[in-house]
């Protein structure tokens, strides 16, 4: 089985500061990653995903994210965030191949960014 | 714009009184999700079909139920709602070609149980 553990339930901000939300996790299993953004009474969104390769992942809004085997983690940053990245953000980790397909999210972390 | 469309967006009920939540998608995507998302916790997966093919989750209750007519349409049927599942209710949709897929996810539909 797979866990997702991000420690930080809060994360407030200043304008253009900026920004690492963490996420680690937990599999016997090689794993896909991904980090998806939920603005206020909308469905989540993918902000970016792991596959292979590079363990540096860019994707939209500014925000990338990097993938460290040896820490278990797959933190995401953003260098200079904005008003409007206020939202929950989640990690989550579905195990590699086909046919199992079920994401497995962590408790999301709340960004409030301050004017 | 392809997407995936829930409704209602916000559906209140009485305790007891069975409730159908909808989904489309206009992505053509082989399979689609049913999540759970209680207030501040993370989405849990209620269910899913791949094509017709319909995959239970172990710990979902039997209040339960999902039918997928067509490739376009997905219901969650909860037969008599009780004050715990009050929630937003998440359809989602991917290919279907491994777990790489990206899961695209509807807006979500806000459930109150009276």
């Amino acid at each position: 089985a797979q866990s997702v553990t991000q420690l930080d339930s809060q994360v407030p901000v200043f304008e253009e500061a900026p920004v690492e939300l963490r996420c680690n996790y937990s599999s016997s299993v090689s794993v896909y990653l991904f980090w998806y953004v939920q603005y206020p009474n909308q469905g989540l969104q993918l902000l970016l995903k792991y596959l292979s390769g590079s363990t540096l992942v860019k994707g939209i809004n500014g925000f990338e994210a990097e993938f460290n085997k040896s820490q278990t983690s797959f933190h995401l940053r953003k260098p200079s965030v904005h008003i409007s990245d206020t939202a929950e953000y989640f990690c989550a980790v579905i195990p590699g191949g086909f046919g199992n397909e079920k994401l497995t999210f962590g408790t999301g972390t709340r960004l409030t960014i301050i004017p | 714009d392809a997407m995936v469309i829930q409704n209602p967006r916000y559906q209140v009920t009485q305790f007891g009184k069975p409730v159908t939540l909808s989904c489309s998608q206009t992505l053509n995507h082989n399979v689609m999700y049913w999540y759970q998302q209680k207030s501040s916790q993370a989405p849990k997966l209620l269910f899913h079909y791949y094509d017709k093919d319909f995959n239970n989750e172990a710990d979902t209750p039997d209040n339960f139920q999902s039918r997928r007519p067509n490739t376009s349409f997905c219901f969650l049927d909860i037969r008599s709602p009780g004050l715990g599942d009050a929630a937003m209710y998440l359809c989602a949709t991917s290919r279907g070609e491994g777990s790489a897929d990206t899961q695209y996810f509807g807006p979500g539909t806000r459930l109150t149980v009276l």
